[in-house]
C-alpha cells in the first residue's frame, strides 16, 4: 500500500512570497488532514477534510492560507503571503473515515512533510 | 496547561536501557495514539488504544483511563530508536481532532 504522498520536501521562500504544497492521501482514504509543526511543538491542525468537505478550518489563518481538496482526493494547501512566522513542517495526514459523530478512533497515516523556511 | 502533557521532554539512555514516556491529559477521550517522528519530519502511527495494553516488537503502551494516564515502554532500546514520541488524543467532546502534547526527545548512546 503506498504511503502519503507530500512535495516538495523542502521549500525556501522570503517573506512575501507565495508557496504551495501538494498532498496525496493513501488510496480510499476520506479524511485528509493538513497540520503545521513548528519546531519543538508537537502538530497543530490546520484543516480537516471529509472527502471534499471541510470538517474543521478553525485554527488556520485564513487571510493568508487556504486550502482545497477539489475531487476528494489529493489537495493542496497554499501560503499567500508569508510571513517569517510561517517557517514550520507541513504535514499531510489520512485516515479512513471516522466512526460516530463525535469520535475519533482510526489510525492516522502521515506523509513525510515539506520543511518550510520563509526568509 | 496544555490537555495533554508529556514527561519527560528530553531523555537520553544508554542502549540496552528500559525506557518509559509517560502521557497524562486532561479530558475525556476515546482513543489515544502514540506517533513516532524521525529527523526529517515523518511520522509513524505506533499504537491507537482506549484501553489495557498493546504490544508491538519493543514497543508496549498502556493506558489507564481512570488515571487519564498512558505510558509507552521500550524494551532493550537501540540507538535505531532515538526519535520524537508524541502522544495524542481524541476527545470525546468536541470537534473531531486529535490533541497533540509536545513530544518528548529520546536519544538511545551506543
Amino acid at each position: 500500500e503506498a504511503g502519503v504522498a507530500q512535495s516538495p520536501r523542502y521549500k525556501i521562500i522570503e517573506k512575501r512570497q507565495s508557496v504551495a504544497f501538494w498532498c496525496n492521501p493513501i488510496s480510499g482514504h476520506a479524511t485528509l488532514y493538513w497540520y503545521q509543526q513548528i519546531l519543538g511543538q508537537g502538530p497543530k491542525l490546520l484543516i480537516q477534510f471529509q472527502n471534499n468537505g471541510v470538517v474543521d478550518d478553525s485554527q488556520l489563518p485564513k487571510d493568508r492560507f487556504s486550502a482545497e481538496r477539489l475531487k476528494g482526493v489529493d489537495s493542496t494547501l497554499k501560503i499567500q503571503p508569508a510571513k517569517l512566522e510561517d517557517s514550520a513542517v507541513y504535514l499531510c495526514a489520512s485516515s479512513r473515515n471516522y466512526r460516530g459523530s463525535r469520535a475519533f478512533n482510526e489510525k492516522l497515516f502521515f506523509g513525510s512533510g515539506t520543511q518550510l523556511s520563509v526568509l | 496547561k496544555n490537555e495533554v502533557e508529556q514527561s519527560p521532554q528530553n531523555l537520553t539512555a544508554q542502549e540496552g536501557e528500559f525506557i518509559t514516556i509517560n502521557c497524562s491529559y486532561s479530558v475525556g477521550i476515546s482513543a489515544l495514539h502514540w506517533l513516532q517522528q524521525h529527523p526529517g519530519g515523518g511520522i509513524v502511527s505506533l499504537f491507537m488504544l482506549s484501553s489495557g495494553k498493546k504490544k508491538h516488537g519493543r514497543l508496549i503502551a498502556t493506558i489507564n483511563i481512570q488515571e487519564k494516564h498512558s505510558s509507552l515502554h521500550i524494551t532493550a532500546s537501540h540507538p535505531r530508536d532515538s526519535a520524537v514520541y508524541i502522544c495524542a488524543v481524541s476527545p470525546i467532546q468536541g470537534a473531531q481532532k486529535l490533541v497533540f502534547g509536545q513530544g518528548t526527545r529520546l536519544t538511545i548512546n551506543p
